[in-house]
């Protein structure tokens, strides 16, 4: 395990057309998390999981916008129909939380950059 | 008022400087208390997490400020590498929960 992965890096769409991301988390993490990052901005928290329970949704996220992760493992991010200013770097991140109730670290994938034209 | 706050910068600082960068942060319950670093075009990593106490790391040193709600950061003796942007990160409720980030200060270092 390498890592986080995420997949595509990269993504260009015309708008109003969906759009599906996937993040892989490191295996034994069971944390993940989504943000987006535009540009001169410090990523902005999206939602997490635990295993496969949406814990918490941010209020960015719009109707348009839906994240599962039905195993617990992968976790995908649907944009329908994307407008322009859904353009931005959609990062994944995971970690460890214990039974002490510790978060042991962040991990982040190398994101997925949409580009909505 | 955004939960964290920092300087955008950006700081342009000659090779070998000492440089400083504050963060504040809007929830006195808040738990825990990071630096992460990212370079253009790449994913934030972890260069530190900051202690009451504060602590140091080679030529980072990371201090916090309950009192006050502000965290620091201080490079010594900058390099070339070190130039990226710093991002300044809080769990603002437990940290079992989300961090969240400020929005970056970019530091340049020259020649």
């Amino acid at each position: 395990d390498t890592g986080v992965s995420q997949d595509p890096r990269h993504k260009i769409t015309k708008r109003g057309q969906n759009v599906t991301f996937r993040c892989d988390p490191i295996s034994e993490h069971n944390r993940l998390y989504w943000y987006r990052q535009t540009l001169g901005q410090g990523p902005e928290f999206l939602t997490y999981f635990q295993n496969e329970a949406q814990l918490e949704k941010s209020r960015l996220l719009s109707d348009r916008f839906s994240a599962e992760r039905p195993k617990g493992s992968f976790s995908t991010l649907e944009i329908q129909r994307t407008e322009q200013g859904d353009s931005a770097m959609y990062l994944c991140a995971s970690s460890l939380v214990g039974g002490d109730s510790q978060n042991y670290g962040y991990t982040f994938g190398s994101g997925t950059r949409l580009t909505v034209v | 008022r955004k939960e964290v706050e920092q300087d955008p910068g950006p700081f342009n600082v000659p090779e070998g400087a000492t440089v400083a960068f504050n963060c504040t942060y809007s929830n006195s319950a808040s738990q825990s208390f990071f630096w992460y670093r990212q370079d253009c075009r790449k994913e934030p990593k972890l260069l530190m997490s900051v202690y009451s106490s504060g602590n140091e790391d080679g030529r980072f040193t990371a201090q916090l400020n309950r009192a006050s709600q502000y965290i620091s950061l201080l490079i010594r003796d900058s390099k070339l590498s070190d130039s990226a942007t710093y991002l300044c990160v809080v769990n603002p409720y437990s940290s079992a929960s989300k961090i969240i980030f400020g929005s970056g200060t970019r530091l340049s270092i020259r020649p």
